[in-house]
């Protein structure tokens, strides 16, 4: 499978925990994103990230909530001293190197995510 | 801020009928991506818009984007129940290409 590929598919945290999440994008692919789901609601943007370099992370909580893509190995989303708050579908997608000076031309691929449950 | 704004955030039809799901925005987007999501997965891309104007078809799908690129539609002829799912549309922000998203048309195709 050359996708994007997440793991854990479901976590399950008690409160003061702390989650990680772990995306490998595809294969070729150096630009990833992570994006937060409540139930039939659209995605929200939280970080985007190149190797070793954390390009927009406006859309993240500035507490608790850290993102890394090493230059070996998976991205990762951590979140610490997890609150009931942080239960959510957590999804990661990848894209290709965009044409030069052409921002956002490059679909990105998404995994099929992490269910975080907070108990 | 970029906004877009779905609609009908839900849609209940019988087998065989014609459906249209709007994506509105007051930005302009670069290009628009429609995505379809099924319980327990990940968002998956139908097809992405770049031209103002253009169409798009993918079997029983059309899907357009406005002259100013600033909203799009996408239309089902057909629905079978198998177009069930969560209908997503997207476009990337001006500066950093992140997505945002609209809130997403819930449809369902009934038998």
């Amino acid at each position: 499978n050359a996708g994007v590929m997440q793991n854990p598919r479901h976590l399950v945290r008690r409160r003061g925990q702390e989650a990680r999440l772990r995306c490998s994008p595809m294969k070729g692919h150096s630009h990833v994103y992570w994006y937060r789901q409540l139930p039939e609601e659209g995605l929200k943007f939280m970080v985007y990230l190149q190797k070793e370099n954390i390009i927009d992370e406006s859309g993240m909580p500035k507490e608790r909530f850290s993102a890394e893509f090493p230059k070996e190995g998976p991205s990762i989303l951590r979140i610490q001293q997890v609150v009931r708050g942080d239960s959510a579908a957590y999804f990661c997608a990848s894209s290709p190197i965009s044409r030069a000076g052409v921002i956002g031309n490059q679909p990105q691929h998404f995994g099929d995510g992490t269910r975080l449950s907070i108990l | 801020t970029q906004l877009l704004e779905q609609s009908p955030q839900f849609l209940s039809i019988q087998e065989g009928e014609n459906l249209t799901v709007y994506c509105n925005s007051s930005s302009v987007f670069s290009s628009l991506q429609w995505y379809r999501q099924e319980p327990g997965e990940g968002p998956v891309l139908l097809v992405t818009v770049v031209t103002g104007g253009e169409v798009k078809k993918l079997k029983r799908l059309t899907f357009q984007f406005g002259d100013a690129r600033k909203d799009s539609s996408l239309h089902i002829t057909a629905a079978q129940p198998g177009d069930t799912g969560l209908y997503l549309c997207a476009g990337p922000s001006s500066n950093t290409g992140k997505l945002i998203f609209g809130q997403g048309t819930t449809l369902q195709v009934k038998p």
